[in-house]
């Protein structure tokens, strides 16, 4: 089992969806949990940091960590088309130690 | 939030020579940087991290002596593809660490690098 699993896509939706990502994970010693969004052919960007468990919201974004089930989402509400890009999930424990990412979830929001 | 500056944004070089892409921490000290290679539709694959004045320290499978990496600053560190092959053709991103202990990490814009 790898050890963050994230749903590759493609997901289309129409504008103006709510949009849900998700990923799981197998270390239960992960603390900190980001989502990152990429461009094609761009750098990946920060959108959300969470620490531990609990809700994050930032616009129209919220992050929501349940660490009891190893379970992280992000929900995009009144989606644009320039959402339209590849979301990463990405965590780590304690430590100076690197980030451990999902494959990335490439979304479509239709005009 | 804080900007890192990878460049080349785009290379192309011929099969046999080096190539060196800088990643530029810009308006924070980064102790730790880290390098890391993406496929089409792929996710990121960490080559090595890198802290500033010490080796770096290479994931298994990536060799050290053809990727170079010098972090002789907090605020640039340099990944050289030596001898590049074909095979080599890819997406590199760097991402730096502020120094303060920040968890999250900052992204280059990316190199794509193609052998031919």
């Amino acid at each position: 089992q790898k050890e963050v699993e994230q749903d590759p896509g493609p997901l289309s939706v129409p504008e103006g969806a709510i949009v849900s990502l998700n990923c799981t994970y197998s270390n239960s010693a992960f603390q900190y949990f980001m989502w990152y969004r990429q461009y094609s052919r761009k750098g990946p960007e920060l959108l959300m940091y969470t620490y531990s468990s609990g809700n994050k919201e930032d616009g129209r974004f919220t992050a929501q960590v349940d660490k009891s089930s190893k379970y992280i989402s992000l929900f995009i509400r009144d989606s644009q088309p320039s959402d339209s890009a590849t979301y990463l999930c990405a965590m780590k424990n304690s430590g100076n130690t690197p980030l451990v990412f999902g494959k990335g979830t490439r979304l479509s929001v239709i005009a | 939030g804080a900007v890192v500056s990878q460049h080349p944004s785009r290379v192309i070089c011929k099969s046999g020579t080096s190539v060196k892409i800088e990643c530029r921490s810009l308006d924070f000290q980064a102790t730790t940087m880290f390098w890391y290679r993406q496929f089409p539709k792929q996710s990121l694959m960490l080559m090595a991290t890198s802290n500033e004045g010490s080796k770096a320290t290479y994931e298994q499978g990536v060799e050290k002596d053809k990727f170079l990496i010098n972090h002789a600053s907090l605020t640039l560190s340099t990944l050289t593809v030596t001898s590049a092959h074909p095979e080599d053709s890819s997406f590199y991103i760097c991402s730096a660490r502020d120094r303060t202990g920040g968890t999250e990490a900052f992204f280059g814009q990316g190199t794509r690098l193609t052998v031919v």
